[in-house]
């Protein structure tokens, strides 16, 4: 069972370039995450999606794109990539939505970006 | 709104001492409040939840934590270090009812376990 997988593990790219970040998970789960992590920050949201074929803004959505176009995969896109995005970025999912309080979120292991 | 703090961003200890982590949170509701650990390079993964059962929480890895409402407090505790556990720990804070963007992190505590 491989739970939440993320791709890629590390990139580096240059101020302006645009990548995908792809994360799929194989619980069934209907609720989606993206966060980023940074030193001292703790973890913020970035963009969620409810299902499939949904998604919706976070705490930090600014410079950054989702699609959920399969239930199971959830992909975070940085149309012009800058410096303030470097980052480790991290795919989560649930059973339940996470602000209920009662559901227990799943993570991937991280994508580390660094923007030059 | 809600918050969470924890109050030490480091917390080193010898390893088959007692471990402490604290957290303190506000919340405008009835809080679920959630431990995550991180070992390196690795993603986040619940060590133990409180959601209004029990006030004292056993989790996974010998830890436990207590919520006291009184004290708004929800400490991690362990009663032995094992050199597994170092790692990064987050305390986090779930107003029921918010959305997904009901759970606030607060901004991690470093434990070292020295030899």
């Amino acid at each position: 069972n491989a739970g939440v997988t993320q791709t890629p593990k590390f990139r580096v790219l240059k101020t302006g370039q645009s990548m995908t970040l792809l994360c799929a998970q194989d619980m069934n789960h209907e609720y989606m995450y993206w966060y980023r992590q940074d030193p001292g920050m703790g973890l913020r949201l970035i963009h969620y999606s409810v299902g499939e074929g949904t998604t919706a803004k976070g705490e930090v959505p600014d410079g950054y794109n989702v699609s959920r176009l399969k239930k199971q995969n959830f992909l975070l896109g940085l149309e012009s990539a800058a410096p303030s995005q470097t980052s480790v970025y991290f795919c989560a999912s649930s059973y339940r939505l996470a602000g209920e309080g009662t559901g227990e979120l799943f993570f991937g292991e991280g994508s580390r970006l660094t923007v030059l | 709104a809600q918050s969470v703090t924890q109050l030490d961003s480091h917390v080193s200890v010898s390893e088959g001492t007692p471990v402490l982590l604290r957290c303190n949170y506000s919340s405008s509701y009835s809080p679920s409040l959630f431990w995550y650990v991180q070992h390196p390079n690795k993603g986040l993964q619940l060590l133990l939840k409180y959601t209004s059962a029990a006030t004292l929480v056993k989790g996974i890895n010998g830890f436990e934590a207590e919520f006291k409402k009184s004290e708004t407090s929800f400490h991690l505790t362990k009663p032995s270090a094992h050199m597994s556990d170092a790692a990064e720990y987050f305390c986090v804070v779930s107003d029921r009812g918010g959305g997904a963007d009901g759970l606030t992190f607060g901004k991690g505590t470093h434990l070292i376990i020295q030899p």
